[in-house]
């Protein structure tokens, strides 16, 4: 089955540590997304990328940062993180050519971060 | 400004008792409209969708979800709950004005009485 794929599944940090979370995709879509969610307020864009080249901020993008290292390989990176940054974190793909162009999105199976 | 709002933090339920999630929008134009559920330690798995056309939209799992442009609603039915429907409810839309943007509500858990 063609899948979105997260690593690892659950992180214990420290603050000030650099983290990285990577996501890897099977369905050859072109658009991948990274969202944080955080109990009673839904998910939060973090990132998105529309393809290798074009990567933009979303509404939370201070603190992280991305690297798209193919098509099917999207990275987040915290640099130096902090305790706030706790969080279940989503990686997303979705597929610009597909019928009725609306936006629909499929996830991976998140990564449980904690830092303490 | 644009939104989308599930009123219920928390439902309750008997199991084989009837369900309904609500949630309602803000936004200019009818988005695309989806439900996605998020059983514990699980991703986001989709449950259905409504881009157009016939506002009843059957799912998976025995969902349904009635899309109301007068009341700006997208309520998640279900007429008979099993204990596995225990899990964490999300709608979220996605505005015919943005090429990206899935905006989630905030969620309703569900929890299921024996």
């Amino acid at each position: 089955d063609a899948d979105v794929t997260q690593t690892p599944r659950n992180r214990i940090t420290k603050t000030g540590k650099r983290i990285m979370l990577e996501c890897s995709q099977t369905k050859g879509h072109d658009r991948m997304y990274w969202y944080r969610q955080d109990p009673g307020l839904g998910l939060r864009l973090i990132y998105y990328s529309f393809d290798v080249k074009d990567i933009n901020k979303g509404e939370i993008s201070d603190g992280y940062s991305v690297s798209r290292q193919a098509q099917a390989k999207f990275s987040l990176s915290l640099e130096s993180a902090i305790p706030n940054q706790t969080a279940l974190y989503f990686c997303a793909t979705s597929d610009s050519s597909a019928q009725g162009r609306s936006n629909e999105q499929f996830f991976g199976p998140g990564t449980r971060l904690t830092v303490l | 400004a644009q939104s989308v709002t599930q009123p219920d933090i928390h439902i309750t339920v008997s199991e084989g008792a009837s369900l309904e999630l609500r949630c309602n929008y803000s936004y200019g134009a009818t988005p695309y409209l989806f439900w996605y559920v998020q059983s514990p330690g699980q991703g986001l798995q989709l449950l259905l969708k409504y881009f157009s056309g016939d506002t009843l939209v059957q799912g998976i799992k025995g969902f349904e979800a009635e899309f109301k442009r007068s009341q700006s609603s997208f309520n998640l039915r279900k007429p008979s709950v099993h204990w596995s429907d225990a899990a964490e409810y999300f709608c979220a839309v996605a505005p015919m004005d943005s090429s990206y943007k899935l905006i989630f509500g905030s969620g309703t858990r569900l929890l299921v009485r024996p």
